[in-house]
């Protein structure tokens, strides 16, 4: 059991550019979580996974953002045309089932500049 | 809409008190509730998870409760030390994703 991973670790990109983020989970957790960070504040739920599925989409995702776990195994979020409100920590968590508890990833702190 | 409150938004205390930090939480209908600790730049690491059945859990220094009936966690922090300083956050599973607060920031000192 590695943890979550997620890559990169950080990221710099110039508004208008498209990124893609990388988690890969625990290997037997089938709930994969997407969510933003910004300062100060507390994470804030975009989007899950049960294996393949993308079961929920918060309103947060806009049209510029779509995520896809192929396999039901790593996950990866894209964000298109880049914003400096895109500026954030995006977070990637995962659990084995509905009750038990997540485990996160150190996070990709993006930057638009 | 589920809504979670951390009061206070702000801590700083001398090495070796006994801290509480508040949850509160507008929807008791929930599966878990979890406290994580943060530090600054850094992801989530979890110090305890509450099952809805629960009371409380408790790992070394840190013991959490939970009492769904009024919506409120409690995390105590025992002895506190200097290490502990970092924000920490509450987050209630609800409809199957966690719901955070803003956390509260605490910095212990020498």
């Amino acid at each position: 059991d590695t943890g979550v991973s997620q890559n990169p670790r950080h990221k710099i990109t110039k508004r208008g550019q498209n990124v893609t983020f990388r988690c890969d989970p625990i290997s037997e957790h089938n709930r994969l979580y997407w969510y933003r960070q910004t300062l100060g504040q507390g994470p804030e739920f975009l989007t899950y996974f049960q294996n393949e599925a993308q079961l929920e989409k918060s309103r947060l995702l806009s049209d510029r953002f779509s995520a896809e776990r192929p396999k039901g195994s790593f996950s990866t979020l894209e964000i298109q045309r880049t914003e400096q409100g895109d500026s954030a920590m995006y977070l990637c968590a995962s659990k084995p089932g509905p009750v038990y508890g997540y485990t996160f990833g150190s996070g990709t702190r993006l930057t638009v500049v | 809409k589920q809504e979670v409150t951390q009061i206070p938004a702000a801590l700083s205390v001398p090495e070796g008190e006994n801290l509480v930090l508040n949850c509160s939480f507008t929807d008791s209908a929930i599966y878990n509730l979890q406290w994580f600790r943060q530090d600054p730049g850094k992801g989530l690491t979890s110090l305890l998870l509450i099952q809805s059945s629960q009371r409380e859990q408790t790992s070394g220094r840190l013991n959490a409760s939970l009492d769904k009936s009024s919506g409120r966690s409690t995390l105590y922090i025992a002895a506190s030390q200097p290490g502990d300083s970092a924000t920490y956050l509450c987050a209630v599973d609800n409809t199957d994703k966690l719901i955070f607060g803003t956390g509260t920031r605490l910095q212990v000192f020498p």
